[in-house]
């Protein structure tokens, strides 16, 4: 069965320095999300995605976010300075173009120093 | 505003017996859907259904089975005689049709004694 694939599977980094979160959807589907999700707390939506453009964001995703599909394949998820509460396992989704459900990827746990 | 509640932070029941995990959801919306989730210590979300808000028909699946009520806006999930391996933080969640982001509960963290 098709997955969704994220990498890296743990992401250490200094406070300060940019992260690059990759993801890569199942072929055929057309809408994309990343969710966050704070060590021991419950998942958050941080944004969606469809036709190269951001669909939603929520409050957390502010401007040290941004999201790409740099190549038709890939979907990244950028922090351009990270600080010490971006750590967080962060979770890529995505879903097909009728309303299926979305298919989430194992996650990347990111730590930042 | 959609909203989850799992009021249940932790469980624990010994192995064998039943176990319900509660939600209640709040929605504007007519058309919506509601899932949940099995998160192991591994950190993985599993998706173990999706209902949509026309089909309150009770689902089972092997020793899991969920209860949907729009009376009472809660759809509810029972494992029956439990095993270690069910141990996890389970998520509720809900999707409106409008804007598919998914809003979860905070999460019942279940644990089964051997």
């Amino acid at each position: 069965e098709p997955e969704v694939t994220q990498t890296p599977s743990h992401q250490v980094t200094q406070m300060g320095q940019e992260v690059i979160l990759r993801c890569v959807p199942i072929s055929n589907h057309l809408y994309f999300y990343w969710y966050r999700q704070i060590l021991g707390q419950k998942v958050e939506f941080l944004v969606s995605f469809y036709n190269n453009e951001i669909s939603e964001k929520s409050e957390i995703f502010d401007d040290q976010f941004s999201v790409e599909r740099p190549d038709g394949s890939n979907f990244t998820l950028k922090i351009r300075s990270t600080k010490l509460e971006d750590s967080a396992m962060y979770f890529c989704a995505s879903r097909g173009p009728t309303i299926g459900p979305q298919h989430f990827g194992d996650g990347t746990r990111l730590s930042i120093l | 505003a959609q909203k989850v509640t799992q009021a249940q932070t932790e469980i624990s029941v010994v192995e064998k017996e039943d176990v319900t995990l509660d939600c209640v959801y709040e929605t504007r919306d007519t058309t919506y859907y509601l899932f949940w989730y099995k998160q192991p210590p591994s950190g993985e979300l599993v998706f173990l259904i999706r209902r949509n808000s026309f089909d309150e028909q009770n689902e089972i699946s092997g020793r899991y089975s969920w209860n949907f009520q729009k009376s009472t806006s809660s759809f509810n999930f029972t494992i029956t005689a439990s095993q270690v391996v069910d141990s996890a933080v389970y998520f509720c969640a809900l999707s409106e049709a409008r804007d598919d982001k998914i809003i979860f509960g905070k999460g019942t963290r279940l644990h089964i004694l051997p």
